[in-house]
């Protein structure tokens, strides 16, 4: 039950575009199209942002997207805003278990 | 609005047992299965459990098996882990993650706020 591969951090200006890597294996990411991504702020609940992929629950704004290819699923924030500053984690079913990513934390510059 | 409220978290010396509940609102509770995830002070997220939306399949990570159960009462909207046997390594903030569908082969897509076991002596 190997965790998922995400880098440590990434940056990116006010207004740009930053996306996000969650690699995994045939197993998990690659074999379902179950995905999630997580938004946490310190000693904040993680939030779910996307869901199955690419979906977004109700309130996450279109500013956030989701996409696979392969083993590896991507999260993508436009427009990128100082209240994105925060960690963010990556999830996939993977059979009978949930596998998380280690987490990457996003500076705004 | 989907919400999901953890309860029965607190300090338990090791060995000992506690029940964490998980109340939900907003959406059809038995249409949705649930996990337990649970992330340990500065670190990351783990999965510890799922159960199906009738309760009848559950699953649970190699790291709690044998110790920890979870059920639900559709009836009350409720879902629980029974933590036994627990140990200092159990010590995290407890999440229940409501399911975008009934069975396990689905993504989480709502979070509670989380609830805090502290196992120590």
């Amino acid at each position: 039950q190997s965790a998922l591969t995400q880098p440590r951090s990434v940056s990116g200006s006010l207004g740009q575009s930053v996306t996000i890597s969650c690699t995994g294996t045939s197993n998990d990411v690659g074999g379902y199209d179950y995905v999630s991504w997580y938004q946490q702020h310190p000693g904040k609940a993680p939030k779910v942002i996307i869901y199955d992929v690419s979906k977004r629950p109700s309130g996450v704004p279109d500013r956030f997207s989701g996409s696979k290819s392969g083993k590896t699923a991507s999260l993508t924030i436009s427009g990128l805003q100082a209240e994105d500053e925060s960690d963010y984690y990556c999830s996939s079913f993977a059979g009978r278990y949930d596998v998380f990513g280690g987490g990457t934390k996003v500076t705004v510059l | 609005e989907v919400q999901l409220l953890e309860s029965g978290g607190g300090f338990i010396q090791p060995g000992g047992s506690l029940r964490l509940s998980c109340a939900a609102s907003g959406f059809t509770f038995r249409s949705s299965a649930i996990s337990w995830v649970r992330q340990a002070p500065g670190k990351g997220l783990e999965w510890v459990s799922t159960i199906t939306g009738s309760g009848g399949t559950t699953y649970y990570a190699d790291s709690v098996k044998g110790r920890f159960t979870i059920s639900r009462d559709n009836s009350k909207n409720t879902l629980y882990l029974q933590m036994n046997s627990l140990r200092a390594d159990d010590t995290a903030i407890y999440y229940c993650a409501k399911r975008a569908s009934s069975g396990f082969t689905s993504s989480s897509d709502y979070w509670g706020q989380g609830s805090l076991v502290t196992v120590s002596s």
